[in-house]
C-alpha cells in the first residue's frame, strides 16, 4: 500500500519570503502521479500542482513549484512570493496512474502566511 | 460553470442513526469520489462512482454505501453510525475515471456524531 508521509505539521512564513513544504511517500509502484492540494479554511480543497511520474522535469505553477526526486520518494512543494492568500492546509498526495481519482494524502501541513 | 455542491453543510446525530449526505457534481462531470477527513488528518478515499456505477473502494465497512445518480448526483449513505465516523465528508467530481488526478471537492458535510 502507498503510504503518504508530511514532516511539518505547520509553517509560517513572512509575506513575499519563499517556503518549502516536504512530502515523502512510498511505493513500488514506477507509474504514478503526484499532487499538491490546497485546503483554505473553509472553502474547497483546490489542485495547486501535478507531477507525473515519468516526466523528469520539475512541475511549476506561478510562484509554485516542485522539487521532485523520485529514487528519494521526496515531492516538495516551494512557494515563492508568499501572499496571505496562501494561508491553508496543504496536502500531498499519489494517485497511481492505473488508478484514476483514488488519491492517497498525507496528513497535511498548516501554512500561515505573516504580514 | 456549476461547482461541487454538498448537502447539508454540518448535522450532529447520534450513535447508531443513519446519516444521508449528498453531492451535487461539476456540471459535465460523471465521476464522483467520497473522502473522509477526520480531524487533523488528510482525507481518506471512501469509494467512487462512474456512470452510476461503484468503481473503486477504499478500506471502509460495507456500512458505508453510495448512490450515483442519471444526472451523475450522488449520495453517500452511513448506517449505525459510530463516534469515529465523526468527521468532514468530501465529494468530489471529475471527467472521466482515469484521468489525472484533478479532482473539483466541495465544500464538505461536517458530521458530529455524539
Amino acid at each position: 500500500a502507498q503510504t503518504v508521509t508530511q514532516s511539518q505539521p505547520e509553517m509560517s512564513v513572512q509575506e513575499a519570503e519563499t517556503v518549502t513544504l516536504s512530502c515523502t511517500y512510498d511505493t513500488s509502484e514506477n507509474n504514478y502521479y503526484l499532487f499538491w492540494y490546497k485546503q483554505p479554511p473553509s472553502r474547497q480543497m483546490i489542485l495547486v500542482i501535478r507531477q507525473e511520474a515519468y516526466k523528469q522535469q520539475n512541475a511549476t505553477e506561478n510562484r509554485f513549484s516542485v522539487n521532485f526526486q523520485k529514487a528519494a520518494k521526496s515531492f516538495s512543494l516551494k512557494i515563492s512570493d508568499s501572499q496571505l492568500g496562501d494561508t491553508a492546509m496543504y496536502f500531498c498526495a499519489f494517485m497511481k496512474q492505473e488508478y484514476g481519482n483514488k488519491l492517497v494524502f498525507g496528513a497535511g501541513t498548516i501554512l500561515r502566511v505573516k504580514s | 460553470e456549476t461547482g461541487v455542491t454538498q448537502s447539508p453543510t454540518h448535522l450532529i446525530k447520534t450513535r447508531g442513526q443513519q446519516v444521508t449526505l449528498r453531492c451535487s457534481s461539476q456540471s459535465g462531470h460523471n465521476t464522483v469520489s467520497w473522502y473522509q477527513q477526520a480531524l487533523g488528518q488528510g482525507p481518506q478515499f471512501i469509494f467512487q462512482y462512474y456512470r452510476e456505477e461503484e468503481n473503486g473502494r477504499g478500506n471502509f465497512p460495507p456500512r458505508f454505501s453510495g448512490l450515483q445518480f442519471p444526472n451523475y448526483s450522488s449520495e453517500l449513505n452511513v448506517n449505525a453510525l459510530e463516534l469515529d465516523d465523526s468527521a468532514l465528508y468530501l465529494c468530489a467530481s471529475s471527467l472521466g475515471r482515469q484521468n489525472t488526478g484533478e479532482l473539483f471537492f466541495g465544500e464538505g458535510s461536517r458530521l458530529t456524531v455524539l
